[in-house]
């Protein structure tokens, strides 16, 4: 079965510099969510958008920016990187109003940033 | 605001021993309840989940019941292996449409 797909798998970022992650839900998924999880750290809710509206926002910085697209893929906008932002980037998604809340995640991005 | 709570770790055990990991949760409503497994270096995995007071989740072995009395979600394992070492989280799925995740308990399952 389809699941959720990140890529890259793995990124390395210099300092100041910008990175771009992406996110391709499963098929007919309509919400897709954004979590960082630093180093033994649970994952840390970012931002939310269903039906390419933007739907919750957590602890995002304003450096980060993020938007869904009319294929309904996500893409994580990371500007003015910090050392700090190194972190497994997880992108989640799911069908909001199946009566099943279950959320299905990809692997996620590892970032480092030097 | 809704949070999750969970047993600080690392937990050890010896292989075949029983396993609990608790979790207990805060939230308005009714939220669903779910246990995510993450093995080393990889990503989040549904091992089970509870959408209503009283449902028992269960898979591979692993079982947890949505205790709303008690506001608990607690995981167990009659005989655990080697291969269950892991970090485990309780999260739980609030009406605004997002995962809330307790801190993790990391398993480690010796021969």
């Amino acid at each position: 079965a389809a699941g959720v797909i990140q890529s890259p798998r793995h990124l390395i970022k210099e300092k100041r510099e910008t990175a771009t992650l992406k996110c391709y839900p499963i098929p007919r998924h309509d919400t897709v969510y954004w979590y960082q999880q630093g180093p033994g750290q649970d994952p840390q809710f970012l931002i939310s958008f269903y039906e390419k509206m933007q739907s919750d926002k957590g602890s995002i910085p304003d450096r980060f920016s993020a938007q869904q697209f009319s294929d309904y893929h996500s893409e994580l906008n990371m500007s003015s990187l910090e050392l700090g932002d190194s972190a497994l980037y997880f992108c989640a998604s799911s069908l909001r109003y199946s009566g099943d809340t279950e959320a299905f995640f990809g692997q996620g991005t590892r970032l480092t940033v030097v | 605001g809704n949070s999750v709570t969970q047993m600080e770790g690392p937990v050890t055990l010896s292989e075949e021993a029983f396993l609990t990991i608790n979790c207990t949760y805060t939230a308005t409503g009714y939220p669903s309840l779910f246990w995510y497994v993450q093995y080393p270096g990889e990503g989040l995995q549904l091992l089970l989940k509870a959408t209503k007071a009283d449902d028992k989740g269960s898979n591979k072995g692993f079982e947890a019941t949505y205790r709303k009395e008690t506001t608990s979600f607690h995981l167990e394992k009659g005989s655990v292996q080697v291969s269950d070492s892991a970090v485990y989280f309780c999260a739980l799925y609030n009406q605004g449409g997002k995962l809330i995740f307790g801190q993790g308990t990391e398993l480690s399952v010796k021969p």
